[in-house]
């Protein structure tokens, strides 16, 4: 079964820095992959999406690779905010031509003032 | 526009009992989702709905738990009986159909404690 791996539990970063958040995975070939940002107590929403034959997306102060090679995809947030802290989710959508998303654990940003 | 509503937001139950869930997804939204998120974790899908159609229910441990959408809107997520181990967060999604990529917009989840 598929294994999708986020580089860290916990990220500390300055303000005004760029965090890179890693996501790694194995057994599988998504056709897309996505992030998401959840605050405590909330349910995950949805920042960006990204799909097998693009190599970089990007909206506003955030930018998403997918390297399927590498089986790969990194999340930047540049100029970041004591706002931007919280847990951020990458997902693997599948191949079967559903909308079903598998997660990984979520890497948890603070960006310290 | 209102987002996706879940109720309860909490919820203790001694184990053995039955407890059940409640989403309210978007309006126009045709599939609905059913996560579990248990601590320090991602969310796990336990079933997807294409209108009142379960079409995933692969996850779904189908010994306790049960999930009905009528109608093809609101669903409905049951346990019973309720075992310590399904304290977790019970998050509902929806998005406007099944294509690939589609958004999925999540409500707030139901936190569940059995005691």
């Amino acid at each position: 079964s598929q294994k999708i791996e986020q580089n860290s539990e916990a990220l500390n970063i300055q303000e005004g820095k760029t965090a890179t958040l890693t996501c790694n995975y194995t057994n599988y070939s998504p056709a897309y992959l996505q992030w998401y940002r959840q605050d405590p107590g909330r349910g995950p929403v949805f920042l960006l999406l990204i799909r097998e034959n693009e190599k970089e997306k990007r909206k506003e102060r955030l930018k998403v690779t997918f390297d399927t090679t590498l089986k790969q995809s990194l999340f930047h947030i540049t100029a970041s905010q004591p706002a931007d802290s919280a847990t951020y989710l990458c997902a693997l959508g599948d191949q079967t031509g559903a909308n079903n998303l598998f997660f990984g654990t979520g890497t948890r940003l603070t960006v310290i003032p | 526009e209102a987002g996706v509503v879940q109720s309860p937001r909490y919820k203790i139950i001694e184990k053995k009992q039955p407890v059940a869930f409640w989403c309210n997804p978007i309006s126009g939204h045709n599939t609905l989702y059913w996560y579990l998120q248990n601590l320090g974790q991602g969310p796990e899908l336990l079933i997807r709905y294409e209108n009142e159609e379960a079409v995933d229910d692969s996850q779904l441990p189908k010994d306790r738990f049960s999930a009905e959408r009528l109608k093809g809107v609101d669903s409905t997520l049951k346990i019973q009986p309720a075992e310590l181990g399904d304290s977790a967060v019970y998050l509902c999604a929806s998005s406007l159909d099944r294509a690939p990529g589609e958004t999925q917009y999540f409500g707030p989840g139901t936190r569940l404690l059995v005691l």
